[in-house]
């Protein structure tokens, strides 16, 4: 949905670096989520936020932080990228208004070398 | 959340033909979510089912809940080249709203 917006749509890096992920959303939901996808794997939820001043982990947070600046901001970062961390990442809004259906950005492409 | 688990994991269909992915849990569900996810695209809800035995339908998509609520599957009729893509069933858990996917169901037609 246009409505969630992502960057950067892809992005290359080397081990060691540190990478962070934008996401921004207009629909006014309180709710935000990162999750990575692996072939294979479905996806794994990575951390979540009910508001601005909550974060809470998700299934495989580790070597993962992320940031709530605003209602419509969530970004998420990788401190020190690893060849592992190689994924395609969503992030996703809900409202409980709306049965708790997730809308999904279009996703980030991390390759890290 | 709890774990769901998906079967098949790859569907290679006839055009015209039906199917149907299964979507398994181990323990009571209170609901269920499929999406559906296009190559290269994300994913996209299609539908929540609530009710134990609850039959959906979306055109030649037919959702349904078992009656014990611990499974769900989704059939599709006649299918077109435009079914193509990943099914993920997932588990929306309790009252922390968190989804947790199955594995996903990746469908590949023949014309």
């Amino acid at each position: 949905d246009a409505d969630v917006t992502q960057t950067p749509r892809n992005r290359i890096t080397k081990t060691g670096k540190r990478i962070m992920l934008e996401c921004s959303q207009t629909k006014g939901h309180d709710r935000m989520y990162w999750y990575r996808q692996d072939p294979g794997l479905g996806l794994q939820l990575i951390y979540y936020s009910f508001d601005v001043k909550d974060i809470n982990k998700g299934e495989i947070s580790d070597g993962y932080s992320v940031s709530r600046q605003a209602q419509a901001k969530f970004s998420l970062s990788l401190e020190s990228a690893i060849p592992n961390q190689t994924a395609l990442y969503f992030c996703a809004t809900s409202s409980p208004e709306l049965h708790n259906e997730q809308f999904f950005g279009p996703g980030t492409r991390l390759t890290v070398l | 959340g709890q774990q769901v688990m998906q079967i098949p994991q790859y569907q290679h269909v006839q055009e015209g033909e039906d199917f149907t992915t299964y979507c398994n849990s181990s323990t009571t569900l209170s609901n269920i979510q499929w999406y559906k996810q296009r190559p290269g695209g994300h994913p996209v809800f299609l539908i929540q089912l609530v009710k134990s035995g609850e039959v959906k339908k979306q055109k030649r998509l037919t959702f349904q809940f078992g009656e014990a609520k611990k499974n769900s599957s989704l059939h599709i009729t006649a299918t077109q080249t435009t079914d193509v893509g990943t099914y993920f069933c997932a588990d929306p858990g309790g009252h922390d709203y968190k989804l947790s996917f199955g594995a996903g169901t990746t469908v590949t037609v023949r014309a």
